[in-house]
């Protein structure tokens, strides 16, 4: 069964950096391209970055362009999100997602993580 | 992007069929056959319950079918039962390495 835990929320200063990791198991992890998706209280879900399965191609959201840095140890089964200057509105629950192929782009997103609370506060 | 729209909430007693759309644009739903569906319970991980518009994951049933016409995707819930009482949420492929998600619609069993 594929699992995917997600460590490395919190609360943060505005201007302030936190790192995500998501931990996964139960599937072969190189194979696929993987996911970040937030939801900030009260709002949709927003697609914030990704990664293919090898790291060569690399999707961020404007929202998060040039502050995030998404990356992956294939052989730490492991996916991290590196966010620095840190804003009120990238407050959210943070989600880590498998995607459905080794690409990013078309095929979507299959096994979710329960998600990790990001607050941005002073 | 903005986001999909779907409606706040829809609801239907056990055994009927509940419907929920999925509103985009020529952009997303209207170009691109790469529609998700999910289910979100409160406290566990959102469920792949269709993609590709129509297509059902393994082990999901087959009362969970979904559609498209135009720039609208739609999840049909066939004899609801207690169990399908969660959020359930679409989403689109909006081009550029980019997807859009729906706003969320809460589905209750009367």
């Amino acid at each position: 069964e594929v699992h995917l835990v997600v460590s490395g929320g919190g609360l943060v200063q505005p201007g302030g950096s936190l790192r995500l990791s998501c931990s996964a198991s139960g599937f072969t992890f190189s194979g696929y391209s993987m996911h970040w998706v937030r939801q900030a209280p009260g709002k949709a879900l927003e697609y914030v970055s990704a990664i293919s399965n090898d790291g060569g191609s690399i999707f961020y959201a404007d929202s998060v362009e040039g502050r995030f840095i998404i990356s992956r140890d294939n052989s730490e089964n492991t996916l991290y999100l590196q966010m620095s200057s840190l804003r009120v509105e990238d407050t959210a629950v943070y989600y880590c997602v498998k995607g459905q192929r080794r690409i990013t782009r078309l095929y979507g997103m299959d096994v979710w993580g329960q998600g990790t609370t990001v607050s941005v506060s002073s | 992007q903005s986001a999909l729209t779907q409606p706040p909430s829809a609801s239907g007693s056990p055994g009927q069929s509940v419907t929920i759309s999925c509103t985009g644009t020529s952009s997303d739903i209207g170009v691109y056959d790469y529609v998700s569906w999910y289910q979100h319970r409160p406290g566990e991980a959102p469920k792949l319950m269709i993609y590709e518009v129509n297509k059902r994951p393994s082990g999901v049933p087959d009362r969970f079918s979904g559609s498209r016409s135009g720039n609208t995707a739609s999840l049909t819930v066939s004899g609801l039962q207690a169990d399908d009482e969660a959020d359930y949420f679409c989403t689109s492929y909006a081009g550029d390495d980019n997807y859009v998600f729906g706003t969320g619609t809460k589905v209750t069993v009367l």
